[in-house]
């Protein structure tokens, strides 16, 4: 079945990289993504990946996936203390370019100490 | 911002009643899917609509029904509503183009169910 496993926490200091993990099931996913979500607010779209591609880079933002293992990571540069959130890994479950449904993870509580 | 809007922002129902969440989509989008986020989970799709159209259901019951209007805002329709209804609601609209679809979340409407 579907399944999308992240890890429920990270701490990390203000300065330091983040990277956060991710793995999911379904191997005819053709889209991966990462959003955030910030206390009591919606689901920002941070990044996302083709899963025909290895890597993305994006200013802080590099997204690294493994399609063998179904593995996805996203590490976060010089991370500061505004990156305090909770990331979503998601898998699209639609074909071609449409996103179609997403599967969630549970979500990572990133806290950032000063 | 994402352009999507959602109301109300936050909404108290008794268990039996019925609930309207609204949702206006970014301009331009076509499409809407609707999000039930439960507290500490991942958000879980219900369903999304194209073009005033059911366009595919996640593992709702029919007491959840929904509507797209002409201009693609849509509505979340809740009947009989249960404690475990109780949840955030979160709309994203996306609109398919050159090759790739991308969902963008409204702040959500948070429903507690006494």
């Amino acid at each position: 079945g579907e399944d999308v496993e992240q890890s429920l926490f990270l701490s990390v200091r203000e300065g330091d990289s983040s990277v956060i993990n991710c793995t999911y099931t379904d191997s005819s996913s053709t889209y991966l993504y990462w959003y955030k979500q910030e206390p009591g607010a919606g689901l920002q779209l941070l990044t996302y990946i083709f899963s025909n591609m290895d890597m993305k880079q994006d200013q802080r933002l590099t997204v690294l996936l493994n399609k063998k293992d179904k593995h996805l990571s996203l590490r976060i540069a010089d991370t500061q203390t505004g990156d305090s959130a909770i990331y979503f890994c998601a898998e699209s479950m639609g074909y071609g370019g449409s996103q179609g449904n997403l599967i969630f993870g549970k979500g990572t509580k990133l806290s950032v100490k000063p | 911002e994402t352009g999507v809007t959602q109301s109300p922002t936050h909404l108290i129902k008794t268990r039996g009643q019925q609930v309207t969440l609204r949702c206006s989509s970014q301009s331009g989008h076509n499409t809407v899917s609707w999000y039930q986020q439960a507290l500490g989970q991942g958000p879980q799709f219900i369903f999304q609509y194209y073009r005033e159209e059911e366009n595919g259901r996640g593992n709702f019951p029919p007491r959840f029904s929904g509507l797209q209007f002409p201009n693609y805002s849509s509505e979340l329709n809740v009947n009989a509503l249960e404690l475990d209804d109780s949840a955030l609601y979160l709309c994203a609209s996306s609109q398919f183009r050159e090759g790739q679809e991308t969902q963008y979340f409204g702040p959500g409407t948070r429903l507690l169910v006494l």
